[in-house]
């Protein structure tokens, strides 16, 4: 299985400012088409985990472009400009690159 | 508007059976992938298994930690998606999720979830 292993954000982050995540895969998540199959995901508290890029780089429907993601085949940063008190949560990124798909550990974010 | 709702949790005891439903609407549901992911309490979601398109065949894959005692399953008429639990065990306690996908594409619906308990 691919393990997804993700750091830790140095919380409370204050309001307005950036917050950079990083996510490690144990094997390439390029596929022979060229994508990087890679996800982010955000959890609000007694909610659903809602989609936010796709794709390494490719922001879902509606996602704010304070969101972006990058990377290499094993290494990926999602990065959220002007943190604001709504972006708090749990962040997970999700290899779909092959199966069994798997998720990182999560990364808590907290808004000061 | 795309909903999936899930049902059918609950408790049950340690080496009983449940059967999960997912209702989907909003959307042709025979073009879509669907996968149930599970999140116990306080702990990272975990990919259960998917059921491809009609295109491609309405074929399976599963997660090798469940392989074998959990069936995923789809009725096209009624939308519906579901998920065959045998044997559970303490550790299948979690809230469960059905989301959808497409080859190549992430889940990008989920539903709300429901909680499954197993303990006597």
């Amino acid at each position: 299985d691919i393990v997804m292993t993700q750091g830790v954000l140095p919380n409370p982050v204050p309001s307005g400012e950036s917050a950079s995540i990083t996510c490690r895969s144990s094997k390439s998540l390029v596929y022979k088409d060229g994508k990087t199959y890679l996800n982010w995901f955000l959890q609000r508290p007694g909610q659903s985990p809602q989609l936010l890029t796709y794709w390494m780089s490719t922001r879902a429907s509606g996602v704010s472009d304070r969101f972006s993601g990058s990377g290499s085949g094993t290494y990926f940063t999602l990065k959220i400009s002007r943190v604001r008190a709504e972006d708090a949560g749990v962040y997970y990124c999700q290899q779909v690159r092959e199966y069994p798909l798997t998720f990182g550990s999560g990364t808590k974010l907290e808004i000061k | 508007e795309v909903k999936l709702l899930e049902s059918g949790g609950g408790l049950v005891q340690p080496g009983g059976s449940l059967r999960l439903s997912c209702a989907a609407s909003g959307f042709t549901f025979t073009d879509f992938y669907m996968s149930w992911i599970r999140q116990p309490p306080g702990k990272a979601p975990e990919w259960l298994g998917v059921i491809r398109n009609k295109a491609n065949g309405y074929t399976t894959e599963y997660n090798p930690s469940v392989k074998g005692r959990f069936t995923i399953s789809r009725d096209n008429t009624q939308n519906i998606l579901y998920l065959q639990m045998n044997t559970l065990r303490a550790e299948d306690t979690a809230i469960y999720y059905c989301a959808r996908s497409s080859g190549g594409y992430p889940f990008d619906y989920w539903g709300q979830g429901v909680m499954v308990t197993v303990s006597s």
